[in-house]
């Protein structure tokens, strides 16, 4: 699993609050990624990040913000959520030197109601 | 852009028969292609990859991916489908024009069922 965490593991909010969800790995990779999972679209891409403090938008970022202040934490923060954004979350890491090569971590089930 | 396709959403097979989970691909460049495993209420696992050289790759829990360029195809197999290979496959591809911190792009997934 790559040393790789997600917290909470399961939260249930209601339309229109924040959530952020915390993704942290022990192994100093230099790559994360924010996915989300839902029926019928695989996996798409939120935000992914390069480096502390350096972030990207993915395919499916609108309504969703990210932050990377040190090497270990990569957070994604939904400002005001939305029953659309009911999903489950994964974040990855990609280990340089092997092609991007993805691993991820065990996911966060998000129910907005 | 880089795109994967997976055609099939579901593959049923008999336990002891040989599988096959279909993937396409599309680069603009040469591709490095990937296969991941999902098990409920699992993240994905890693199961193999194609970077360069032989066409056939072997992988983790017996499986293999056959790249075949002239049809741009990575179709995942295993000579005999077991019951616990139950799961959700997908196939996930990045183009080697782009630069090394470009994340995969991911097929739909295919779910398998190999049933006794």
């Amino acid at each position: 699993d790559a040393g790789i965490t997600q917290s909470p593991r399961h939260k249930v909010t209601e339309t229109g609050t924040p959530v952020t969800l915390r993704c942290h790995q022990t192994e100093n990779h230099r790559y994360m990624y924010w996915y989300r999972q839902d029926p019928g679209h695989g996996l798409r891409l939120i935000h992914y990040s390069y480096g502390v403090k350096d972030t990207d938008k993915g395919e499916v970022s609108d309504g969703y913000s990210v932050s990377r202040s040190k090497t270990e934490d990569f957070l994604l923060t939904l400002e005001s959520a939305t029953s659309s954004q009911t999903s489950v979350y994964f974040c990855a890491i990609g280990r340089a030197g092997t092609y991007n090569e993805q691993f991820f971590g065990p996911g966060t089930r998000l129910t907005v109601l | 852009a880089q795109s994967v396709a997976q055609p099939e959403d579901q593959v049923n097979v008999a336990e002891g028969n040989p599988l096959t989970v279909k993937c396409t691909y599309s680069v603009s460049g040469n591709p490095y292609l990937f296969w991941y495993v999902q098990y409920p209420n699992r993240g994905l696992q890693f199961l193999l990859k194609y970077i360069t050289g032989d066409n056939l790759v072997k992988g983790s829990y017996g499986f293999e991916a056959e790249f075949n360029k002239s049809q741009t195809s990575f179709h995942l197999k295993k000579p005999s489908a077991l019951v616990s290979d139950s799961a959700l496959y997908f196939c996930a591809v990045r183009d080697t024009v782009d630069s090394g911190n470009t994340p995969l792009v991911f097929g739909k997934g295919t779910r398998l069922s190999v049933i006794a």
